[in-house]
């Protein structure tokens, strides 16, 4: 079964900093992996998506993925961060052989930016 | 329209009340899903439709039960539930027929809490 990781549970950080969210997963197949965000009081949105091709995947917002599968990661990046991207971070997989398509959700990254 | 709706938004029942959860989408998807996310927790699967035939149920308890009555419309029966089934209930829409290649879409949520 796959599984997955994220390492930082709650980053804090100032306005402008660069952000990077840890994100591991655990299957020795191909993957569609994603990173879904939760604003406060708000539905999950994609942020960004990864199925083939380009490991460096560009998404909303500014939001940048790199997909290193020789480390099974998949790390968000942002180069400069604003307040408004205070949420909650889900990095996901999805198998792709098994024909599952449900997603395992990594246990998310509270982010939060001071202003 | 990436948009899918949920009814209520939220929902206090006794734990010998029957409710439903409806989720309705437009965008054409041919699976739907059901999440059960809880207080600073990721979402986890409950059930999956596919072509309006349940394919997934992650041994959810009998007090849970979906219907699909169309390809648009997904309902969560609720009955004797209990204080810990207190959360938020997530659906969502995918379209199975890209194949490998389906993003999920999330509904806002119902916040059910059980007293």
């Amino acid at each position: 079964a796959q599984s997955v990781s994220q390492h930082n549970h709650h980053v804090i950080l100032s306005e402008a900093a660069s952000l990077e969210l840890g994100c591991n997963y655990s299957y020795g197949g191909t993957v569609n992996l994603f990173w879904y965000v939760q604003y406060p009081g708000q539905h999950l949105q994609l942020l960004l998506k990864y199925f083939s091709g380009d490991p460096l995947v560009k998404g909303i917002k500014g939001f940048e993925a790199e997909f290193i599968k020789s480390k099974f990661s998949f790390n968000l990046r942002k180069p400069s961060v604003q307040w408004s991207d205070t949420a909650e971070y889900f990095c996901a997989v999805n198998a792709v052989r098994t024909g599952r398509r449900a997603l395992t959700f990594g246990s998310g990254t509270r982010l939060q930016v001071q202003p | 329209d990436t948009e899918v709706t949920q009814t209520p938004k939220h929902l206090v029942m006794g734990m010998t009340n029957k409710k439903s959860l409806k989720c309705e989408q437009h965008m054409g998807h041919r699976a739907m899903y059901w999440y059960k996310q809880k207080a600073k927790k990721p979402p986890e699967l409950m059930f999956v439709y596919s072509y309006e035939k349940l394919s997934i149920n992650e041994s959810v308890p009998s007090r849970f039960s979906p219907e699909c009555p169309n390809s648009s419309l997904l309902n969560l029966h609720l009955h004797a539930l209990q204080p810990e089934d207190s959360a938020l209930y997530l659906c969502a829409s995918s379209q199975p027929d890209t194949g490998k290649r389906s993003v999920q879409y999330f509904g806002p949520g119902t916040r059910l809490t059980v007293t």
